[in-house]
């Protein structure tokens, strides 16, 4: 079966250390591969996508296909970045499949 | 542009009872998704509509329908409702298949 794997349900990191948050999928071809970002009492909004590769609020997102990968780093963290993390592939049309996502927390 | 909009925003029911959640688009968005976001199962695709046409359907239940109307706002619809459909319903929308926008979702309880 499809899926995607983010092992890490909670990342607490110091203000200014590197951040990466690990995704893992395993997926037949080459899926399109997004980030989502959840803040408190905010709605889910696009971080990242994969076939862009832009940088957003200093994140970027590699995708690694040898290892099945699409880790989200970012070499300084800030406190505003505390939020739910969530790594996803698209399928057939529209339909994103989420992982279960990862709380990052940036302590000061 | 407003954003994607859901209402109503909370939603109490009993088992038993049927309930229509409703979900608008960012204006000239055709594709609608809606997920269900539950502490235990995360976010599940329930269904993708677009042009007023199903397109896509995730693995749950037939008591879980939806629609599109021809001004791309949508409906789902849980019958029957259960305790376990308690849950955040989040509907997307986006131009096609690209990026999707999220609406703050209507919060369900089954009571």
């Amino acid at each position: 079966a499809q899926r995607v794997t983010q092992p890490e349900k909670l990342l607490s990191v110091f203000k200014g250390a590197p951040v990466e948050l690990k995704c893992n999928y395993s997926y037949s071809g080459s899926p399109e591969l997004f980030w989502y970002v959840q803040y408190s009492r905010q709605r889910l909004q696009l971080l990242l996508r994969h076939i862009s590769r832009e940088s957003i609020k200093g994140f970027t997102a590699d995708l690694n296909k040898g290892e099945t990968s699409f880790h989200l780093k970012k070499p300084f963290a800030q406190e505003e970045d505390s939020a739910m993390y969530y790594c996803a592939p698209r399928e057939n049309g529209n339909k994103l499949v989420f992982g279960a996502g990862t709380i990052l927390r940036v302590k000061s | 542009k407003a954003g994607v909009t859901q209402t109503p925003r909370y939603l109490i029911k009993t088992r038993g009872q049927q309930v229509t959640l409703s979900c608008s688009p960012i204006s000239g968005h055709r594709s609608v998704s809606w997920y269900q976001q539950t502490p235990g199962q995360g976010l599940q695709f329930l269904f993708e509509y677009f042009s007023e046409t199903q397109r896509n359907k995730g693995n749950f239940p037939g008591r879980f329908s939806g629609r599109q109307f021809s001004n791309s706002r949508s409906e789902m619809n849980v019958s029957t409702l259960e305790l376990g459909d308690s849950a955040l319903y989040l509907c997307a929308s986006s131009l096609n298949t690209d990026t999707q926008y999220f609406g703050p979702g209507t919060r369900l309880t089954v009571l």
